[in-house]
C-alpha cells in the first residue's frame, strides 16, 4: 500500500511556542491530506481537509488561525500549531488518497506542550 | 458518511478466528466499507475495504451481506498482534471524501 510518514513522531514545546508537523507521501502524489487529532481513549476526529494550491477546509470547532495547514506540494502538508497551550497537547495524525482511492494514514505525531 | 455502529468490546482467543461485525444500515449505493485497526500510539491501519462483494486479502476477508446494511470482518487466525482498536467507516472514494471515525471495537485476543 501507499506509505504515508510524518514528522515528527513526538516533540514537546513550550506553551506559547508554534510546532510544526510535516506530512509526506512518499510513492504517490496526494492532492488531498486530512489531519486529525486524537485524545487519550478517544476516536480520531477530524480537524481540516488539506488541498493542494488551495486553502485548507476546517471542520466545525476548529480555528484556522490557530492550526495553520499547508499544501505546498503534491507530496507535502504541514500542520502548525501556533500559540501553542497545555490544551494542545494530542495525537496528530495525517493521511492522504492514494491512487487506488484508499486513505492511508501516517504513524502520527505526540505533541506535548509544558 | 453514513453511520456505522460497532459493538464497543471483543475478546478472541488466539489462534481463532476473529469475526468484528458493523451496521450500515444507510449506506448509499456509492459508499464503500473500509476496515481500518489502530494499534496503541500509532496511525490507523488500512485493512481492507469492499463495494457488495466479499473480499480477501493478506490480512482479512470481508463480508457484505447481499442487502449491504451491515458487514462482518474476519481475522481467520488471530494472533496477539491483532490487539487494537477495529473501526469499520463508510466511503464513497471521492477525491474529497474524507473518513468519519466512530468509536470502534476494543478487540482483544486472549493467550
Amino acid at each position: 500500500g501507499a506509505v504515508v510518514s510524518q514528522h515528527p513522531s513526538r516533540v514537546i514545546c513550550k506553551s506559547g511556542t508554534s510546532v510544526k508537523i510535516e506530512c509526506r507521501s512518499l510513492d504517490f502524489q496526494a492532492t488531498t491530506m486530512f489531519w486529525y487529532r486524537q485524545f487519550p481513549k478517544q476516536s480520531l476526529m477530524l480537524m481540516a481537509t488539506s488541498n493542494e494550491g488551495s486553502k485548507a477546509t476546517y471542520e466545525q470547532g476548529v480555528e484556522k488561525d490557530k492550526f495553520l495547514i499547508n499544501h505546498a506540494s503534491l507530496t507535502l502538508s504541514t500542520l502548525t500549531v501556533t500559540s501553542a497551550h497545555p490544551e494542545d497537547s494530542s495525537f496528530y495524525i495525517c493521511s492522504a488518497r492514494g491512487t487506488t482511492n484508499t486513505i492511508y494514514f501516517g504513524e502520527g505525531s505526540w505533541l506535548t506542550v509544558v | 458518511d453514513a453511520k456505522t455502529t460497532q459493538p464497543p468490546s471483543m475478546d478472541c482467543a488466539e489462534g481463532r478466528a476473529a469475526n468484528l461485525p458493523c451496521n450500515h444500515s444507510t449506506i448509499s449505493g456509492n459508499e464503500y466499507v473500509y476496515w481500518y485497526r489502530q494499534i496503541h500510539s500509532q496511525g490507523p491501519q488500512y485493512i481492507i475495504h469492499g463495494l457488495k462483494n466479499n473480499e480477501t486479502n493478506e490480512m482479512a476477508s470481508l463480508i457484505i451481506t447481499e442487502d449491504r446494511k451491515s458487514s462482518t470482518l474476519i481475522l481467520p487466525h488471530a494472533t496477539l498482534r491483532d490487539t487494537a482498536v477495529y473501526y469499520c467507516i463508510v466511503n464513497s472514494q471521492g477525491g474529497n471524501e474524507k473518513l468519519t471515525f466512530g468509536t470502534g471495537t476494543r478487540l482483544t485476543i486472549i493467550p
